[in-house]
Protein backbone atom coordinates (compact mmCIF):
# COMPACT_ATOMS: atom_id res chain seq x y z
CA UNK A 1 0.00 0.00 0.00
CA UNK A 2 0.97 3.48 -0.92
CA UNK A 3 2.49 5.53 1.77
CA UNK A 4 1.36 9.24 1.69
CA UNK A 5 2.94 12.54 3.04
CA UNK A 6 1.21 15.86 3.42
CA UNK A 7 2.53 18.89 5.80
CA UNK A 8 0.63 18.62 9.51
CA UNK A 9 -0.55 21.80 9.59
CA UNK A 10 -1.45 24.70 7.08
CA UNK A 11 -2.82 28.60 7.94
CA UNK A 12 -4.90 30.35 5.59
CA UNK A 13 -7.28 33.63 6.00
CA UNK A 14 -11.24 33.60 4.53
CA UNK A 15 -11.23 34.22 0.76
CA UNK A 16 -8.12 32.21 0.05
CA UNK A 17 -7.34 29.67 -1.80
CA UNK A 18 -6.03 27.17 -0.42
CA UNK A 19 -3.57 24.10 -1.81
CA UNK A 20 -2.63 21.01 0.31
CA UNK A 21 -0.12 18.97 -1.54
CA UNK A 22 0.13 14.84 -0.60
CA UNK A 23 3.18 12.74 -1.96
CA UNK A 24 3.04 9.10 -2.66
CA UNK A 25 5.55 7.78 -4.43
CA UNK A 26 5.26 4.47 -4.70
CA UNK A 27 1.29 4.72 -5.54
CA UNK A 28 0.60 1.78 -8.09
CA UNK A 29 -1.09 1.86 -11.58
CA UNK A 30 -4.58 0.87 -9.95
CA UNK A 31 -4.58 3.11 -7.29
CA UNK A 32 -6.98 6.06 -6.55
CA UNK A 33 -5.95 8.92 -5.13
CA UNK A 34 -8.78 10.17 -2.12
CA UNK A 35 -9.19 13.37 0.02
CA UNK A 36 -11.28 13.16 3.26
CA UNK A 37 -12.16 16.14 5.74
CA UNK A 38 -12.92 15.75 9.06
CA UNK A 39 -14.48 18.07 11.58
CA UNK A 40 -14.14 17.67 15.10
CA UNK A 41 -16.11 14.97 17.21
CA UNK A 42 -17.06 14.11 13.74
CA UNK A 43 -15.90 10.87 11.23
CA UNK A 44 -13.98 11.74 8.40
CA UNK A 45 -16.30 12.31 5.11
CA UNK A 46 -15.36 12.13 1.34
CA UNK A 47 -14.37 15.45 -0.87
CA UNK A 48 -12.52 14.35 -3.98
CA UNK A 49 -10.84 11.04 -5.67
CA UNK A 50 -9.10 11.47 -8.77
CA UNK A 51 -7.00 9.00 -10.81
CA UNK A 52 -4.96 11.63 -13.13
CA UNK A 53 -5.26 14.96 -14.41
CA UNK A 54 -7.86 17.20 -12.78
CA UNK A 55 -10.68 16.83 -10.93
CA UNK A 56 -13.29 19.30 -9.82
CA UNK A 57 -17.14 19.43 -8.13
CA UNK A 58 -19.20 21.67 -6.11
CA UNK A 59 -16.36 21.17 -3.15
CA UNK A 60 -12.68 20.96 -4.13
CA UNK A 61 -10.03 20.23 -6.96
CA UNK A 62 -8.16 17.57 -7.43
CA UNK A 63 -4.74 18.13 -9.82
CA UNK A 64 -2.33 14.87 -10.49
CA UNK A 65 0.22 15.00 -12.23
CA UNK A 66 1.00 13.05 -15.06
CA UNK A 67 4.05 10.55 -13.09
CA UNK A 68 1.13 10.09 -10.34
CA UNK A 69 3.81 10.59 -7.71
CA UNK A 70 1.61 13.85 -5.63
CA UNK A 71 -1.29 15.26 -5.99
CA UNK A 72 -2.90 18.65 -4.65
CA UNK A 73 -6.57 19.54 -3.10
CA UNK A 74 -7.25 23.07 -3.81
CA UNK A 75 -9.84 24.52 -1.60
CA UNK A 76 -11.31 28.26 -3.69
CA UNK A 77 -11.96 30.74 -1.28
CA UNK A 78 -12.08 29.04 1.87
CA UNK A 79 -14.51 30.00 5.00
CA UNK A 80 -14.34 29.39 8.67
CA UNK A 81 -16.15 26.69 8.45
CA UNK A 82 -13.73 24.77 6.32
CA UNK A 83 -11.16 24.41 9.57
CA UNK A 84 -10.63 20.81 9.85
CA UNK A 85 -8.00 17.75 9.39
CA UNK A 86 -7.55 16.82 5.18
CA UNK A 87 -6.51 13.36 5.04
CA UNK A 88 -4.93 12.33 1.22
CA UNK A 89 -5.34 8.62 0.62
CA UNK A 90 -4.43 6.47 -2.20
CA UNK A 91 -5.76 2.42 -3.00
CA UNK A 92 -7.81 0.48 -5.09
CA UNK A 93 -10.93 -1.82 -5.08
CA UNK A 94 -8.18 -4.70 -5.64
CA UNK A 95 -6.88 -4.70 -2.01
CA UNK A 96 -9.69 -5.61 -0.43
CA UNK A 97 -10.67 -1.98 0.53
CA UNK A 98 -8.21 -1.90 2.97
CA UNK A 99 -7.02 2.11 3.18
CA UNK A 100 -4.06 3.82 4.89
CA UNK A 101 -4.78 7.33 6.68
CA UNK A 102 -1.94 9.56 7.44
CA UNK A 103 -1.86 12.19 10.16
CA UNK A 104 -3.70 14.41 8.05
CA UNK A 105 -3.03 18.12 7.61
CA UNK A 106 -4.58 20.45 10.02
CA UNK A 107 -5.95 23.54 7.91
CA UNK A 108 -6.75 26.51 9.80
CA UNK A 109 -8.82 29.17 8.82
CA UNK A 110 -8.35 32.57 9.91
CA UNK A 111 -10.73 35.78 9.60
CA UNK B 1 -28.18 8.61 1.91
CA UNK B 2 -25.70 5.91 3.00
CA UNK B 3 -26.12 6.05 6.92
CA UNK B 4 -23.55 4.41 9.35
CA UNK B 5 -24.25 4.22 12.77
CA UNK B 6 -22.93 3.03 16.33
CA UNK B 7 -24.53 1.68 19.16
CA UNK B 8 -22.85 4.84 21.34
CA UNK B 9 -21.37 8.42 20.77
CA UNK B 10 -19.80 8.01 24.68
CA UNK B 11 -18.63 4.75 26.77
CA UNK B 12 -16.89 4.68 30.20
CA UNK B 13 -15.92 1.31 31.12
CA UNK B 14 -13.57 -0.11 33.68
CA UNK B 15 -10.33 -1.75 33.25
CA UNK B 16 -10.98 -5.61 32.54
CA UNK B 17 -14.59 -5.11 31.65
CA UNK B 18 -15.52 -6.84 27.88
CA UNK B 19 -16.46 -4.28 25.77
CA UNK B 20 -19.05 -4.35 22.57
CA UNK B 21 -18.81 -1.54 20.01
CA UNK B 22 -21.45 -1.99 17.73
CA UNK B 23 -21.94 -1.00 14.04
CA UNK B 24 -24.79 -0.87 11.37
CA UNK B 25 -24.89 0.01 8.00
CA UNK B 26 -28.29 0.67 5.88
CA UNK B 27 -26.30 0.15 2.02
CA UNK B 28 -25.31 -3.11 1.84
CA UNK B 29 -22.05 -2.79 1.59
CA UNK B 30 -19.66 -5.54 1.82
CA UNK B 31 -16.58 -4.13 3.54
CA UNK B 32 -16.79 -2.31 6.62
CA UNK B 33 -13.68 -1.33 9.11
CA UNK B 34 -13.03 -0.41 12.40
CA UNK B 35 -10.03 2.63 13.28
CA UNK B 36 -9.10 3.82 16.15
CA UNK B 37 -8.48 7.78 16.46
CA UNK B 38 -5.84 9.55 18.55
CA UNK B 39 -4.25 12.90 18.86
CA UNK B 40 -0.95 13.07 16.75
CA UNK B 41 -1.56 9.84 15.68
CA UNK B 42 -4.33 10.08 12.85
CA UNK B 43 -6.51 6.85 11.89
CA UNK B 44 -5.17 3.77 12.41
CA UNK B 45 -6.95 0.76 10.90
CA UNK B 46 -7.87 -1.96 14.03
CA UNK B 47 -9.83 -4.83 11.62
CA UNK B 48 -11.73 -4.83 8.81
CA UNK B 49 -14.19 -7.32 7.01
CA UNK B 50 -14.99 -7.95 3.42
CA UNK B 51 -17.72 -10.34 3.95
CA UNK B 52 -19.90 -11.76 6.15
CA UNK B 53 -17.57 -13.98 8.78
CA UNK B 54 -14.47 -12.50 6.85
CA UNK B 55 -12.15 -10.64 8.66
CA UNK B 56 -8.50 -9.52 8.17
CA UNK B 57 -6.33 -7.80 10.72
CA UNK B 58 -5.30 -4.08 9.94
CA UNK B 59 -2.19 -2.38 11.57
CA UNK B 60 -3.18 -2.97 15.28
CA UNK B 61 -5.08 -5.36 15.69
CA UNK B 62 -3.70 -6.59 19.70
CA UNK B 63 -6.45 -6.69 22.18
CA UNK B 64 -9.34 -6.38 19.97
CA UNK B 65 -11.18 -8.77 17.72
CA UNK B 66 -14.34 -8.72 15.71
CA UNK B 67 -17.27 -10.28 14.38
CA UNK B 68 -19.28 -9.93 11.24
CA UNK B 69 -22.29 -12.64 11.62
CA UNK B 70 -24.48 -10.00 9.51
CA UNK B 71 -23.35 -8.36 6.29
CA UNK B 72 -24.74 -4.84 7.67
CA UNK B 73 -23.53 -5.22 11.39
CA UNK B 74 -19.66 -5.17 12.57
CA UNK B 75 -19.09 -5.26 15.83
CA UNK B 76 -15.75 -4.40 17.73
CA UNK B 77 -15.13 -6.41 20.92
CA UNK B 78 -12.31 -5.85 23.68
CA UNK B 79 -12.28 -8.59 25.68
CA UNK B 80 -10.30 -6.95 28.52
CA UNK B 81 -10.62 -3.20 28.54
CA UNK B 82 -7.03 -1.22 29.47
CA UNK B 83 -6.76 2.06 30.01
CA UNK B 84 -4.52 2.67 26.65
CA UNK B 85 -7.95 1.83 25.00
CA UNK B 86 -9.23 4.73 25.45
CA UNK B 87 -9.77 6.23 22.21
CA UNK B 88 -12.18 7.50 19.44
CA UNK B 89 -13.61 4.48 17.74
CA UNK B 90 -14.87 5.08 14.51
CA UNK B 91 -16.63 2.40 12.09
CA UNK B 92 -16.93 2.63 8.36
CA UNK B 93 -18.38 1.46 5.56
CA UNK B 94 -17.41 1.08 1.80
CA UNK B 95 -18.68 1.25 -1.77
CA UNK B 96 -16.26 1.38 -4.59
CA UNK B 97 -13.25 3.58 -3.30
CA UNK B 98 -15.51 6.12 -0.42
CA UNK B 99 -15.70 5.33 2.70
CA UNK B 100 -18.47 6.35 5.10
CA UNK B 101 -17.99 6.72 8.52
CA UNK B 102 -20.33 7.00 11.57
CA UNK B 103 -19.93 9.80 14.37
CA UNK B 104 -17.54 7.63 16.53
CA UNK B 105 -18.02 6.60 19.59
CA UNK B 106 -15.52 8.20 22.34
CA UNK B 107 -14.54 4.89 24.76
CA UNK B 108 -12.73 6.27 28.00
CA UNK B 109 -11.90 3.46 30.31
CA UNK B 110 -10.77 3.76 34.07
Amino acid sequence: LAKTTQPISMDSYEGQEVNITCSHNNIATNDYITWYQQFPSQGPRFIIQGYKTKVTNEVASLFIPADRKSSTLSLPRVSLSDTAVYYCLVGGPGNTGKLIFGQGTTLQVKP
Amino acid sequence: DVKVTQSSRYLVKRTGEKVFLECVQDMDHENMFWYRQDPGLGLRLIYFSYDVKMKEKGDIPEGYSVSREKKERFSLILESASTNQTSMYLCASRRGYEQYFGPGTRLTVT
